[in-house]
């Protein structure tokens, strides 16, 4: 089956240094989806990507969707303490959708 | 998300009972998911619905059903049979068939067995 993994699992950051996010799969994927998840509250839906290779942007965070359609990053540059929170990437394949386990960002003040 | 409610918040059960978790929603989307949520795990499939009446196992189906006889609604029951059911249940939608589309959650329901 498919295999999913995100790392770090946990990241404490001072605000205002960078945060990455990972994730990796084992198999090609059709397309990869991130979510973000506050404390308490419930995933909402980032961002896309589709093409291998491809960039997205979006203010702070800076998607990545590797060349071999394999593995993603997610970038926050300068954090602020509104990014915590989990990131999930989820991903499909053979018409299936699998989220990682996520990486919980703490920003320090 | 703002169009899909998930009824109640918190929910406690004795051991042995059967409850159902409510979720409705008004965005027109096709299909409705149930997701499992553990503490430091991603989300787990439970079941799906993509039209009305009828739904599908997901990953974790075993313990739970799901019935959709509405396009607006698409309860959880959470059986006796569910060994350790203690998690916080989040309800999906997306707007067309396709299990890869972009997900709506709701605010979820976290079930607590005592």
């Amino acid at each position: 089956g498919q295999q999913v993994m995100q790392i770090p699992q946990y990241q404490h950051v001072q605000e205002g240094e960078d945060f990455t996010t990972y994730c990796n799969s084992s198999t090609t994927l059709s397309n990869i989806q991130w979510y973000k998840q506050r404390p308490g509250g419930h995933p909402v839906f980032l961002i896309q990507l589709v093409k291998s290779g491809e960039v997205k942007k979006q203010k702070r965070l800076t998607f990545q969707f590797g060349e071999a359609k394999k593995n993603s990053s997610l970038h926050i540059t300068a954090t602020q303490t509104t990014d915590v929170g989990t990131y999930f990437c989820a991903v499909s394949w053979a018409n299936n959708l699998f989220f990682g386990t996520g990486t919980r960002l703490t920003v320090i003040p | 998300d703002g169009g899909i409610t998930q009824s109640p918040k918190y929910l406690f059960r004795k051991e042995g009972q059967n409850v159902t978790l409510s979720c409705e929603q008004n965005l027109n989307h096709d299909a409705m998911y149930w997701y499992r949520q553990d503490p430091g795990q991603g989300l787990r499939l439970i079941y799906y619905s993509q039209i009305v009446n009828d739904f599908q196992k997901g990953d974790i189906a075993e313990g739970y059903s799901v019935s959709r006889e509405k396009k607006e609604s698409f309860p959880l029951t959470v059986t006796s049979a569910q060994k350790n059911p203690t998690a916080f249940y989040l309800c999906a939608t997306t707007p067309g068939q396709g299990r890869l589309e972009t997900q709506y959650f709701g605010p979820g329901t976290r079930l607590l067995v005592l």
